[in-house]
């Protein structure tokens, strides 16, 4: 089965312009959650799509914005960047049913805000 | 709120035993995870404990005490590959369903020959 998959893989944008991150999760996995990871903060949850509705929302600002598709591929959206935005952004994709609701991770996209 | 917290670093040697601890405070609580990262790489699954008690999985154990709000990670006859991060993680005020993890900063594991 193939694992969760992102892209771009690397990004790089000047600060003020928009970026859109793209995840497919595993097949039959309807829930997808999206992470940010920076040396200073860790893993800081983003939020959570599952059947095409938000579930979970982290604390971000309203700059940071998601989407699921009826195929449960997400996006995600960051307009107005700034540097600090700079940072690995993970997706994540479980089962909602049965199992402990491990979470597997995509490689994740680099995004660096210069 | 919630919280958790790991040591920073840790060393050790090859072939040797390294238990790395977390701590966590959490009203509400289902399950403790473990996972580890490679450098560069994204976080794999490694455990998932909700009973009290050791739970072993090949050269991995996970140990967890509710009252205690502790659990480990034991890693034996350590190899060099064992070189990664490894991050504790609780489920958002222990919701049963839910894919809002709340991961402590991680510990950095390095093997030395």
């Amino acid at each position: 089965k193939a694992g969760v998959t992102q892209t771009p893989r690397y990004l790089i944008k000047t600060r003020g312009q928009q970026v859109t991150l793209s995840c497919s999760p595993i097949s039959g996995h309807r829930s997808v959650s999206w992470y940010q990871q920076t040396p200073g903060q860790g893993l800081q949850f983003l939020f959570e799509y599952f059947s095409e509705t938000q579930r979970n929302k982290g604390n971000f600002p309203g700059r940071f914005s998601g989407r699921q598709f009826s195929n449960s591929r997400s996006e995600m959206n960051v307009s107005t960047l700034e540097l600090g935005d700079s940072a690995l952004y993970l997706c994540a994709s479980r089962r909602t049913s049965g199992g402990s609701g491990e979470q597997y991770f995509g490689p994740g996209t680099r995004l660096t805000v210069t | 709120g919630q919280n958790i917290d790991q040591p920073t670093e840790m060393t050790a040697t090859e072939g040797a035993i390294v238990q790395i601890n977390c701590t966590y405070q959490t009203s509400g609580f289902n399950g403790l995870f473990w996972y580890q990262q490679h450098a560069g790489e994204a976080p794999t699954f490694l455990s998932y404990n909700v009973l009290d008690g050791l739970e072993e999985k090949g050269r991995f154990s996970s140990f967890l005490s509710r009252s205690k709000g502790y659990s480990y990670l034991l890693l034996k006859e350590l190899q060099m590959k064992d070189s990664a991060s490894y991050l504790c993680a609780v489920p958002y005020y222990g919701s049963s369903n839910t894919g809002k993890l709340i991961f402590g900063q991680g510990t950095t594991l390095q093997v030395k020959p």
